[in-house]
């Protein structure tokens, strides 16, 4: 079966420009994953969509970051006023279900560079 | 809180030859353990994880690993090492609360060499 998609595959932006990043995941999935991977921090938690419950947005780094889930199914991330220090390979994950022991199914990123 | 901490940030390995990558784990509650390979500009794939039972695990291609409590470990092996291993392997840790992300390891990555 298809499994996570994300679009764009790689971006290139100037600092200060506006960029949303889009994830499928795959059907059914309940729970929804966005993560950083960079050389210095590693694998970084963003934020997490369960069902209609709030999203859990500890891991923004910022207020310039947001991301939103849209029927329970399609999530869009938005990073405004982009700084170099966002370039990164953001990753998207989904899960059948809610729950520490659930497996995450990992789309394959889109790589981020802001010059 | 939780954290996972892998050792060696790279790992050589000839064809044929045991391959461990180690990781270690902190939790405040009983973990759940994860190990995800990364090839090249692609997602990450899950190898294997434990979440309760038994504390020998296997996963795909061959690989398994073991949890120990008394260690805080989660090591990963594979008798014999093929090409096709050369990766980025991740060690993570469930928060352990209902649906919650994972907290990742730095990360090691796998050289096979003939």
């Amino acid at each position: 079966g298809a499994g996570v998609s994300q679009s764009p595959s790689n971006k290139v932006t100037e600092k200060g420009k506006d960029v949303e990043l889009r994830c499928d995941p795959i059907s059914g999935h309940t729970a929804l994953y966005w993560y950083r991977q960079s050389l210095g921090q590693g694998l970084e938690f963003l934020i997490y969509f369960q069902g209609n419950s709030a999203p859990d947005k500890s891991g923004l780094p910022s207020d310039r970051f947001s991301a939103e889930r849209t029927g329970g199914s399609v999530s869009t991330l938005t990073i405004q006023r982009t700084q170099q220090e966002d370039s990164a390979v953001y990753l998207c994950a989904s899960s059948p279900l809610a729950g520490g022991r659930e497996t995450q199914y990992f789309g394959p990123g889109t790589r981020l560079l802001v010059l | 809180a939780q954290s996972v901490t892998q050792l060696g940030s790279h790992v050589s390995v000839s064809e044929g030859a045991l391959v461990l990558l180690r990781c270690n784990y902190s939790s405040s509650v009983p973990p759940y353990l994860f190990w995800y390979v990364q090839y090249p500009n692609q997602g990450l794939q899950l190898l294997l994880k434990y979440t309760t039972g038994a504390t020998l695990v296997k996963g795909i291609n061959g690989f398994e690993a073991e949890f120990k409590k008394s260690e805080t470990s989660f090591h990963l092996t594979k008798p014999s090492a093929h090409m096709s291993d050369a990766a980025e392997y991740f060690c993570a840790v469930s928060r352990g609360q209902a649906g919650t992300a994972l907290i990742f390891g730095k990360g090691t990555t796998l050289s096979v060499s003939s």
